[in-house]
């Protein structure tokens, strides 16, 4: 069963407008957040990340909002740049994971700015 | 400024072999972690290390061993490859609690 969703594979927006990726999940338990870039041929990058106990984080154009109660999150992007063309990837993990904190990942939203 | 490194990028193997995909790293990250990313899928955990000396399973071990050899080293060991294997392998590694995990570049493995 995959505890961290990302329903859409896919995702265009114009560049300068506001990109919207969204990110679901099933485990309560879950209390960190993170969203990662990846570009092709390379490792993930970490972009920004959000603890339960809030529910925005801002960084430069970049703003992840959590909902608890609907088990969301999504991350904005503003204004939209065609550098931002990337997959991006929501994970997630728990305390009870331990020392380690295991991350669980969505699948992934390959977003296209276009020009 | 290295960052995790992983070796090889490359590598093509015959169903079978076996080989250590390497993983080293410069930041001081106490955990490390090896995943398998597979298209259309997210990253999946194989193994991973919460500080020197200790290993364990994550989500999708079987066909795999880790070595955690030292704090800055992490291997990864396929003793009889098989083709379901063949996958993007990602390092990566995290200093303490709360803190983003940080990658490799990934060795792109082909079992025929």
């Amino acid at each position: 069963d995959q505890q961290v969703k990302q329903n859409s594979p896919s995702l265009s927006v114009q560049e300068g407008r506001i990109s919207i990726l969204n990110c679901d999940y099933t485990n309560s338990m879950f209390d960190y957040f993170l969203w990662y870039k990846k570009y092709p041929a390379e490792g993930p990058t970490f972009l920004i990340s959000i603890s339960s106990i809030k529910d925005k984080n801002e960084d430069g154009r970049f703003t992840v909002f959590l909902n608890k109660s609907a088990k969301h999150l999504s991350l904005h992007i503003v204004p939209s740049q065609p550098g931002d063309s990337a997959v991006y990837f929501c994970a997630a993990s728990a305390e009870f994971s331990g020392s380690a904190r295991q991350l669980t990942f969505g699948s992934g939203t390959q977003l296209t700015v276009l020009p | 400024n290295a960052g995790v490194t992983q070796t090889p990028k490359f590598q093509v193997l015959k169903t079978g072999q076996s080989m250590t995909l390497q993983c080293a790293q410069d930041m001081n990250h106490n955990s490390m972690y090896w995943y398998r990313q597979d298209p259309g899928m997210g990253l999946r955990l194989i193994y991973y290390s919460a500080s020197e000396g200790t290993t364990d399973k994550g989500e999708v071990p079987n066909g795999y061993n880790v070595s955690r050899l030292n704090k800055r080293e992490f291997s990864l060991r396929l003793e009889s490859a098989a083709p379901s294997q063949t996958s993007v392998y990602f390092c990566a590694g995290r200093r303490g609690s709360n803190q983003p995990q940080h990658f490799g570049d990934g060795t792109r493995l082909s079992i025929l």
